[in-house]
């Protein structure tokens, strides 16, 4: 089925452990996203990606590392996890021009 | 500070009722304005764009409007549904083709029955 899927839907882990948040799409979209989405925030940009092997910080990117060597895949990973990450973090893909940001239903992690 | 603000935070009405959702921004360079829709523990869904030009666009029962020189947009919903219930976001696009967006932190709209 087209879309944008993430994995896992749910994930707890530990203080000081590395976490990656997978993200893949069939639509061959250039641009790819990740957010994270907290209470009193709105969707806040962690890093994106023009096309594959071009990534780019975003507001909060700090702790985060993304990769993207194939088109349809972005993971976004936390390299020493800490409670403050804890959110849900949402993936998107975007076409051309002005065609809107197509979502993923998210991932919660929790950091404890 | 490019920011977007909506108003009410929360709201409750009854199915079958109308509603409208505001949305306030001071982004520059404006492009377009979008109006999403958050199904809770889904990601956020386009209900329909609005770009400098524009002044009213409707998707069903979902009417937005852009009000370019106040820098105000309103999404009306009409004769409300159950599933209506839901998070509304409002987002600015800084200009066309970019990556650049400012998301408000949405109005939490439940309907009863």
């Amino acid at each position: 089925d087209a879309g944008i899927t993430q994995s896992p839907r749910y994930k707890i882990t530990e203080t000081g452990r590395q976490v990656t948040l997978m993200c893949h799409q069939t639509w061959s979209h250039s641009y790819m996203f990740w957010y994270r989405q907290d209470l009193g925030h709105g969707l806040r940009l962690i890093y994106y990606s023009a096309a594959a092997d071009i990534t780019d910080k975003g507001e909060v990117p700090d702790g985060y590392v993304v990769s993207r060597s194939k088109t349809e895949n972005f993971p976004l990973t936390l390299e020493s996890a800490t409670r403050s990450q804890t959110s849900v973090y949402f993936c998107a893909s975007r076409g051309t021009g002005d065609s809107p940001l197509h979502f993923g239903n998210g991932t919660r992690l929790t950091v404890t | 500070k490019n920011q977007v603000e909506q108003s009410p935070q929360s709201l409750i009405i009854l199915e079958g009722k109308n509603c409208t959702l505001q949305c306030n921004y001071t982004v520059s360079p404006f492009s377009n304005l979008r109006w999403y829709k958050q199904d809770t523990g889904r990601g956020p869904v386009s209900l329909t764009i609005m770009t400098f030009s524009e002044n009213t666009k409707s998707n069903g029962r979902y009417t937005a409007t852009l009000d370019a020189d106040t820098k105000q947009s309103s999404l009306h919903i009409t004769a409300s549904q159950l599933s209506d219930s839901a998070s509304y976001i409002c987002v600015v696009s800084f200009s066309s083709g970019t990556y650049k967006y400012i998301f408000g932190t949405g109005t939490r709209l439940k309907v009863l029955a």
